[in-house]
Parts: structure tokens; sequence; C-alpha cells
């Protein structure tokens, strides 16, 4: 079973800013990652599958990075609409789990 | 459009038995796998199991084999996730979600419900 550790646990950002959430597995996974976002009251919502491709009408200043074991999201420039939790998921290897997700606050 | 409607919110007791659902509509239900996700109160997302609605073949996580069952009725178009025996600390909000792509096991999920929570409390 492949655990997804994702860090930091909390990041604490202005709107504007660039925001950095990563997540690496316990074995590779090659590039058979999503990011998902998750706001509260509201089902996760996919955002980048197999490590880069943006899902279908996600913003550009979301984007992805990564391959094997250590993965990168990146948000450009923070809207207000973008703090949120954020969680990683595996495809690569039986359960397809997720990490344990990064909050993403205010500052 | 593509939907997945769970049913309502579920207050139970204890060894109680359950059964909550998931309609999907505006694509093909038979051909997507249909997943269900737990969220307990406060934490994160845990993957429970998938089923191909086609023909019922179905896949647990080793953290739920033999603690739910995943079912469906695609005459219906309806997922179905099912405790025979409900405990406290299976108290949370219960998403399913479709498969991204049509084919394998292994996949993200692209179409989420809007989730059904259950509490359960003597």
């Amino acid at each position: 079973e492949i655990v997804l550790t994702q860090s930091p646990a909390t990041l604490s950002l202005s709107p504007g800013e660039r925001a950095t959430l990563s997540c690496r597995a316990s074995q590779s996974v090659s590039s058979y990652l999503a990011w998902y976002q998750q706001k509260p009251g509201q089902a996760p919502r996919l955002l980048i599958y197999d490590a880069s491709n943006r899902a279908t009408g996600i913003p550009a200043r979301f984007s992805g990075s990564g391959s094997g074991t250590d993965f990168t999201l990146t948000i450009s420039s923070l809207e207000p609409e973008d703090f949120a939790v954020y969680y990683c998921q595996q495809r690569s290897n039986w359960p397809p789990d997720f990490g344990q997700g990064t909050r993403l606050e205010i500052k | 459009e593509v939907q997945l409607v769970q049913s309502g919110a579920e207050v139970k007791k204890p060894g109680e038995s359950l059964k909550i659902s998931c309609k999907g509509s505006g694509y093909s239900f038979t051909s997507y796998w249909i997943g269900w996700v737990r969220q307990m109160p406060g934490k994160g997302l845990e993957w429970m199991g998938i089923i191909y609605p086609g023909d019922s073949d179905t896949r647990y996580s080793p953290s739920f084999q033999g603690q739910v069952t995943i079912s469906a009725d695609k005459s219906i178009s309806t997922a179905y996730l099912q405790w025979s025996s409900l405990k406290a600390s299976d108290t949370a909000m219960y998403y399913c979600a479709r498969h991204f792509r049509r084919f394998g096991e292994l996949d993200y999920f692209d179409y989420w419900g809007q989730g059904t929570l259950v509490t359960v409390s003597s």
C-alpha cells in the first residue's frame, strides 16, 4: 500500500502570493497522481490529473508537476476563492488512496 | 450534464442497518466505475471501494473490506453503500463519485455527489 504524505499541514498566505503544496509518495507512482480542492461544505473537485494536466474548467493559475515520488501543486497567484483544503491521490497501486490534505488559509 | 445525486442525511442507532444511494444521470451509468469516499468529521478523504455498474464487479479498500457492501442497480442508474450493523465510528460524510475514465479499476474521480451525512448515536 502506498502512503501519500502532504506538506505542510497548513499553509498561511495572502491573496496574490504564490502557493506551493507538496505530496510525497512512499514508493514511485510514476505520473499517476491527482490533486483535488475541497471547500467547506462542498464535495472535492478534481484540479489536476496525471501529475500535470488540468481538469476541465480549472484556471491556468493551477499547475502540477513531478513524477516518481515527489509532486507539487502550485497556485501562481492566490485568489480569495482558492483558500481551501487540497488533497492528492494516486492511481498507481491498490488502493488508490488520498493524502491527508493541506489546508491553505488566509494570512 | 453529468450528475450524481445522493440520498438524504441519516440518523441511526448503533447496531442498526443502513443503505444509502447515489443516482447517476447525464452519462452512460453502466460504463464508468462509481466509488465511495468517507470523510469523518474534520478529517480527510478515505477511499472505500468501487463498483462497475455494467456487471456489478466490485473492489474494496482493505480498510473497508467486510465493513460495508457496495452494490448497484443499473436499471435505475443507482449505486448503494450499505452497513449491516452500524457503529458510532461510522459517523461521517459519505460521497459517491464517478471515475474520470471509462476503463480501469485505478482512476481518479471527476464527478462527485453532494454527500450523505450519516450520524450514528445512541
